[in-house]
């Protein structure tokens, strides 16, 4: 079992914005402002989104946002593209001596 | 170009050793904190531990399913990381990928990892 929780699955169409959750606790997610989330797509490299639950990386669009409430972080993408098609993942800095701690992944399904 | 290729990967039973290595090329690696990273198949990722960079005394550390049993270590001169992983378990079966901390124009961020390698699958199994 993943130290953060994310749904399995997400899906949208075309076009829509859709929020993926990640829940941690207050030794995690409450505790620190370093939430990234990656891109995955099968065979590639994970991809950097979000740093610092708010930020983009250079080059990545700004179709991408990350915000925070409390033990909860969320991945917004909006207009929804084929090519977002792929499984996300969270991550957070830890109190404890895992230092990083990894959602489970949600695949988000494009319509 | 940023480059990380990991190789040293494949079968190998319980309680064996496999080291892997990363070869690391397009940034300076010397000023760079790397961390190996894991992902279990029908899982997640799994962050495995790290090494910093030899200003900051090159100091390990690793997630609790693999302290004592996993060492990660860096060889500057040759742009190398490694992880030798010994005592390997079933569980340790997973896509294991190697990684560098990830720093903008004014900071660094610790659980943030901007460039990532392919991968080097690791199979424990009888």
């Amino acid at each position: 079992q993943s130290a953060l929780t994310q749904p399995a699955s997400v899906s949208g169409s075309l076009g829509q914005s859709i929020t993926i959750s990640c829940t941690g606790t207050t030794s995690d997610v409450g505790a620190y402002n370093y939430v990234s989330w990656y891109q995955l797509h099968p065979g590639k490299a994970p991809k950097l989104i979000i740093y610092a639950v708010t930020n983009r990386p250079s080059g990545v669009s700004n179709r991408f946002s990350g915000s925070k409430s409390g033990n909860t972080a969320s991945l917004t993408i909006s207009g929804l593209q084929a090519e977002d098609e792929a499984d996300y993942y969270c991550n957070s800095y830890a109190r404890g001596s895992t230092l990083v701690v990894f959602g489970g992944g949600t695949k988000l399904t494009v319509l | 170009e940023v480059q990380l290729v990991e190789s040293g990967g494949g079968l190998v039973k319980p309680g064996g050793s496999l080291r892997l290595s990363c070869a690391v090329s397009g940034f300076t690696f010397n000023n760079a904190w790397m961390i190996w990273a894991r992902h279990i198949p029908g899982k997640g990722l799994e962050w495995v531990g790290r090494i910093k960079r030899k200003t900051d005394t090159r100091t390990t550390d690793y997630a609790a399913p693999v302290n004592g049993r996993f060492i990660i270590s860096r060889d500057d001169s040759e742009n190398m990381v490694y992880l030798q992983m010994n005592n390997l378990k079933t569980e340790d079966t997973a896509l294991y990928y190697c990684a560098r901390r990830y720093c903008n124009e004014t900071n660094c961020y610790d659980d943030a990892f901007g460039d990532w390698g392919q991968g080097t699958m690791v199979t424990v199994s009888s």
